[in-house]
């Protein structure tokens, strides 16, 4: 059972370069998340995707992309990483229909340094 | 502004029992989770209360006032495998979760 999949589980990534952060559900969950966490502070949403199609900006959107070609996959994308990127990226997927917050399922997160 | 408050860290006894508080200040109100997060891991769900009372899973119970913007884990009978981080989170009028920093809870033998 794999729930969902992070790729690169850590990366060194050097300011300026590109980077997409891979993320893959089996569940067929409807919708799907990224999240970022940081030394004492919250989980703080980046984009999320109520389904297959339709992407929206969460807490912290700037410098990020997201797209949502079909149910399983979720990348993130930084065009132009900096510095302040560096952070454990968390993407996670429920079971919601709209109007309602299901259980989240997360990946194992993705470990992000920019130099 | 959207608040959610918990202690930083706590500390207990194996075999004890502990409460872990969350207070909160969101636009609307449309649930309280409990995750649980080990070290280095993802977190995992524990709990989900949307109506006032206690909630009771084996070892673990959480508890909701809404009307005093208000929860708190309880863990009985700790184990060692408990020591882990506990977040809250509640999701607000859009149904988007709004997360507090995360206890870190440390079990001593």
């Amino acid at each position: 059972i794999a729930g969902i999949t992070q790729a690169p589980t850590s990366q060194i990534l050097a300011a300026g370069r590109r980077m997409t952060l891979r993320c893959t559900q089996d569940m067929r969950h409807n919708a799907m998340y990224w999240y970022r966490q940081d030394l004492g502070l919250g989980l703080r949403l980046i984009h999320y995707s109520n389904t297959a199609g339709t992407t929206g900006k969460g807490e912290v959107p700037d410098g990020y992309s997201v797209s949502r070609a079909n149910t399983d996959d979720f990348p993130l994308t930084l065009a132009s990483a900096v510095p302040s990127q560096t952070s454990v990226y968390f993407c996670a997927s429920s079971d919601s229909s709209g109007g309602d917050t299901g259980e989240l399922f997360f990946g194992e997160g993705s470990r992000l340094t920019v130099l | 502004g959207q608040n959610i408050d918990q202690p930083t860290e706590m500390t207990a006894t194996e075999g004890a029992i502990v409460q872990i508080n969350c207070t909160y200040q969101t636009s609307g109100f449309n649930g309280l989770f409990w995750y649980q997060q080990h070290a280095g891991e993802a977190p995992t769900f524990l709990s989900y209360n949307v109506l006032d009372g206690l909630e009771e899973k084996g070892r673990f119970s959480s508890f909701l006032s809404r009307s005093k913007g208000y929860s708190y884990l309880l863990l009985k009978e700790l184990q060692m495998k408990d020591s882990a981080s506990y977040l809250c989170a509640v999701a607000d009028s859009n149904y988007q979760l709004i997360w507090g920093a995360g206890t870190k809870l440390i079990i001593k033998p």
